[in-house]
């Protein structure tokens, strides 16, 4: 049982956007920030947003976060095949004084 | 940036295993440094992290005890010794990088398989 709760799975089609949400408590994301890391299959993770809505360079402006207390959401537009991955959103625990992730959510491009 | 593990293998249940973590490309003894292991087909799990001179140190409870985190700035490595090993540690174990509170560069990540 993951601290943070996303969707197990999500799924579109080829130029659509998707959003994948998450949700934690006022330990963690409710009063912090909140973080996205892809995983393409077979590799190790990789940061894709941080501080709830920046993207590090060379990652492309069709991946967007947002936060609304302790709800995030990661949305990608125009979806694209090589988005097939999976997607964890991520923050710091107070309470658990550890970084904590939600369970993945496993994003079919159909 | 550059973070190579090595040290991961097959152990039997109560064995121990030292992993490694090689920095390369960065300023390693300015950074606080974090393990976060993957069980097959699971999600992400924090492990633990130290700040940039060792000195700071924080387990996850399910590991509290039995594993211990440490660096060694002048090699540019980052150690994770794991005694008491369990089944349930197996997994693969990521080094990775924090930068401003935030793990950011992780490395690729070496297996380790605790079964008799």
């Amino acid at each position: 049982q993951s601290v943070l709760t996303q969707p197990p799975s999500a799924s579109g089609t080829p130029g659509q956007m998707v959003t994948i949400s998450c949700s934690g408590n006022s330990s963690n994301i409710g009063n912090d920030y909140v973080y996205w890391y892809q995983q393409l299959p077979g590799t190790a993770p990789k940061l894709l947003i941080y501080r709830n809505n920046q993207r590090p360079s060379g990652v492309p402006d069709r991946f967007s976060g947002s936060k609304s207390g302790a709800s995030a959401s990661l949305a990608i537009s125009g979806l694209r095949s090589e988005d097939e991955a999976d997607y964890y959103c991520a923050g710091w625990d107070d309470s658990l004084s550890g970084w904590v992730f939600g369970g993945g959510t496993k994003l079919t491009v159909l | 940036v550059q973070l190579v593990e090595s040290g991961g293998e097959l152990v039997q249940p109560g064995g121990s295993l030292r992993l490694s973590c090689v920095a390369s490309g960065f300023t390693f003894s300015s950074y606080w440094m974090h393990w976060v292991r993957q069980a097959p087909g699971k999600g992400l799990v924090w492990v633990s992290r130290l700040n940039s001179d060792g000195r700071i140190i924080t387990y996850a409870e399910s590991v509290k005890g039995r594993f211990t985190i440490s660096r060694d700035n002048a090699k540019n490595t980052l150690y994770l010794q794991m005694d008491s090993l369990r089944a349930e540690d197996t997994a693969v174990y990521y080094c990775v990088r924090s930068v401003e509170g935030y793990l950011d560069v992780w490395g690729r990540g070496t297996t380790v398989t605790v079964s008799s």
